[in-house]
């Protein structure tokens, strides 16, 4: 099955800009999603389709996806932006949703 | 307002039964495939299921397949989990969430509260 490979953990000065990647065989060829989840709380879309932003989501998210990697770009990182943020592709080998193990983002 | 609002947790027995729910309310229930994700305490996203619009097509995750049963009622703007032959490993909080695109299965741009199953002797 495909796997999604996040590292653990981040971390980032406020102001700074934050890269969270996301490792898998040949990702550039899928479509890549990015999910913000704080504590307590259900997932939010902040990235879909490799790099459009829903509204509501500000400019500083970006995204982009090439090769092995997909990149989560926080640029002028704030205190709000700390969380969990999780990748996801729909594999259509297994018609699987498959998710990265997730990135926990701290704002030092 | 768009809303998912699941339903039907709770504490149970291993080796026991669950059927949770998720009620749709604020766009057009019948036009999207469904799915629902879960997340063990402390740990990551794992999806668990989808169902097409229509219900013909189904997918299971490996880890529930042939135990679980995910199904919807398009006139009840409900969807479903049945959960069977429990486990400890079940232990999680379930989310229902709407794919962005009608007809797609590929992102999910809304989700409920969750509701939380617990699986313990």
């Amino acid at each position: 099955s495909y796997v999604l490979t996040q590292p653990p953990s981040v971390s980032v000065a406020p102001g700074k800009t934050a890269r969270i990647t996301c490792g898998g065989n040949n990702i550039g060829s899928k479509s890549v999603h990015w999910y913000q989840q704080k504590p307590g709380q259900a997932p939010v879309l902040v990235i879909y389709y490799d790099s459009d932003r829903p509204s509501g989501i500000p400019e500083r998210f970006s995204g982009f996806n090439s090769g092995n990697t997909a990149t989560l770009t926080i640029s002028r990182v704030e205190a709000g932006d700390e969380a969990d943020y999780y990748c996801q592709v729909w594999d259509s080998s297994s018609d699987h949703v498959v998710f990265g193990g997730g990135t926990k983002l701290t704002v030092l | 307002e768009v809303q998912l609002v699941e339903s039907g947790g709770g504490l149970v027995k291993p080796g026991g039964s669950l059927r949770l729910s998720c009620a749709a309310s604020g766009f057009t229930f019948s036009s999207y495939s469904m799915n629902w994700v879960r997340q063990a305490p402390g740990k990551g996203l794992e999806w668990v299921s989808s169902i097409s619009s229509s219900s013909n097509y189904i997918y299971y995750a490996g880890s529930v397949k042939g135990r679980f049963t995910i199904s919807r009622d398009n006139a009840k703007n409900s969807l479903y989990l049945q959960m069977n032959s429990l486990r400890a490993e079940d232990t999680a909080v379930y989310y229902c969430a709407r794919p962005a695109v009608a007809g797609r299965l590929d992102v999910f741009d809304i989700w409920g509260q969750g509701t939380m199953v617990t699986v313990s002797s």
